[in-house]
């Protein structure tokens, strides 16, 4: 059971460079969701999409960008970084009703230098 | 909902201690919580998803209440141990709201 994958684990950027965070899921989640972690402040919501073609901002969207071409990905597109996007981001999914758990991956940790 | 509330935000606990924490949200629109459990470095792992209010739900040693009429919910945790040690996440959802925005989290310390 792959669930919610996430690439790349680890990555270190120079401030300017750009880079895409890849996140896909196998189990045929319409809903899917980007998130930071920000120190002291829990997760916070960059994007989401509630399916394929459609997305949308959350909290904190400057400084990034997403696509929903598949139900099966959704990247997380950083234009040129920043330090203040340093830190692990974390993609999940969920059918969307009520009573639906929302499946994370495993994060990824960037560094911008 | 954006404007969610949970206590407190640090918790030190002496092991074998219950405790719990409660976590606040606007009570009208009310379609679900989640609750999550999260360890530093790795990936946040469900705990409950609640949906009626008056709903309880336990899972081993931890359980919660929900009710939506007031607009709270409590996470318990009986005889805690130090592998409870972790920052506990809600997520309350607004009817007709995709977004899932999660609270600040209550970090839970136990102590030997």
């Amino acid at each position: 059971n792959a669930g919610v994958t996430q690439t790349p684990k680890f990555r270190i950027l120079k401030i300017g460079q750009s880079m895409t965070l890849q996140c896909t899921q196998d189990m045929n989640h319409n809903y899917m969701y980007w998130y930071r972690q920000d120190p002291g402040m829990g997760l916070k919501l960059i994007y989401y999409s509630v399916g394929a073609g459609i997305t949308d901002k959350g909290e904190v969207p400057n400084g990034y960008n997403v696509s929903r071409s598949t139900t099966e990905d959704f990247p997380l597109r950083l234009e040129l970084a920043a330090p203040s996007q340093t830190s692990v981001y974390f993609c999940a999914s969920t059918l969307g009703g009520p009573g639906n758990t929302i499946y994370f991956g495993e994060g990824s940790w960037l560094t911008v230098v | 909902i954006l404007n969610v509330e949970q206590s407190p935000q640090s918790l030190h606990v002496q092991e074998g201690d219950s405790t719990n924490f409660t976590c606040s949200f606007p009570s009208s629109n009310f379609y679900a919580l989640h609750w999550y459990r999260w360890e530093t470095a790795k990936s946040p792992e469900a705990l409950f998803v609640m949906t009626l209010n008056g709903d309880e739900k336990k899972k081993g040693r931890i359980s919660a209440t929900l009710n939506t009429k007031e607009g709270y919910s409590y996470l318990y945790i009986k005889g805690s141990q130090p592998e409870d040690s972790a920052t506990y996440l809600c997520a309350p959802r607004e009817n007709r709201d995709d977004k899932i925005i999660f609270g600040k989290g209550t970090r839970l310390h136990i102590l030997p």
